[in-house]
């Protein structure tokens, strides 16, 4: 069975300094990946995603994310954190051989401080 | 361009009450559509999936239902609500060229 595992509830930052926000998978095969945020009270929104190629995906906002297979991980990361970068982050995974279902973690509350 | 709708944004309803939660794309033809739960703010819980007009899979046995009366149409149901049928209720849609899902704003659902 598939599954995502965001091993931090909450992560605290200082404004200015990197961020990293965990995110490990268990899919057979070679799995889509994503990172959406949610601010209060709203929908998702698509960060970015790996699908094949460079391990280092670039998204919006300034984030980025790592794909490591071998310790299936997907971690997303920001050089430099804003106060406005405080949000509800959700890492997804989606198996690619005809998967119509997203599996998505438990999500992972980001709190930048100022 | 794609869009998503889904209304109303926030919605009250007693314990034995029904509902109906509408979700409408535009801009594509013939995409996945999705309904999820969100409990307490926190993770997704996928309730259904519809790969076309009619054709509902549902995930977890529950109080709900959906249908798909239209292509970019996509409906949440429940003849009579229950307390724990509260939560955060998100459609969103894929197209089949995408990889990615794409959500609307969501409707938080009291049941009081």
């Amino acid at each position: 069975a598939q599954s995502v595992a965001q091993p931090e509830d909450q992560v605290n930052v200082a404004e200015g300094n990197p961020l990293t926000v965990k995110c490990t998978y268990s899919v057979s095969g070679n799995p889509y990946l994503f990172w959406y945020v949610q601010y209060p009270n709203r929908g998702l929104q698509f960060l970015l995603k790996y699908i094949t190629g460079d391990n280092l995906v670039k998204g919006s906002y300034g984030f980025e994310a790592e794909f490591n297979k071998s310790q299936t991980s997907f971690h997303l990361k920001k050089p430099s954190a804003l106060v406005s970068d405080s949000a509800l982050y959700f890492c997804a995974v989606r198996d690619r051989t005809g998967g119509f279902k997203t599996i998505f973690g438990a999500g992972t509350r980001l709190f930048v401080k100022a | 361009s794609q869009t998503i709708h889904q209304w109303p944004a926030t919605l009250v309803q007693p314990v034995g009450s029904p509902l109906s939660l509408e979700c409408t794309v535009e801009g594509t033809s013939n995409p996945n559509l999705y309904w999820y739960r969100q409990a307490a703010g926190r993770g997704l819980q996928l309730l259904f999936y519809s790969v076309g007009i009619g054709q509902i899979s549902s995930e977890v046995p529950q109080n709900l239902s959906a249908s798909r009366p239209q292509d970019r149409q996509f409906i949440l149901s429940s003849k009579k609500l229950l307390l724990s049928d509260s939560g955060f209720y998100l459609c969103a849609w894929r197209g089949t060229g995408n990889t990615e899902a794409f959500f609307g704003q969501g409707t938080r659902l009291t049941v009081v």
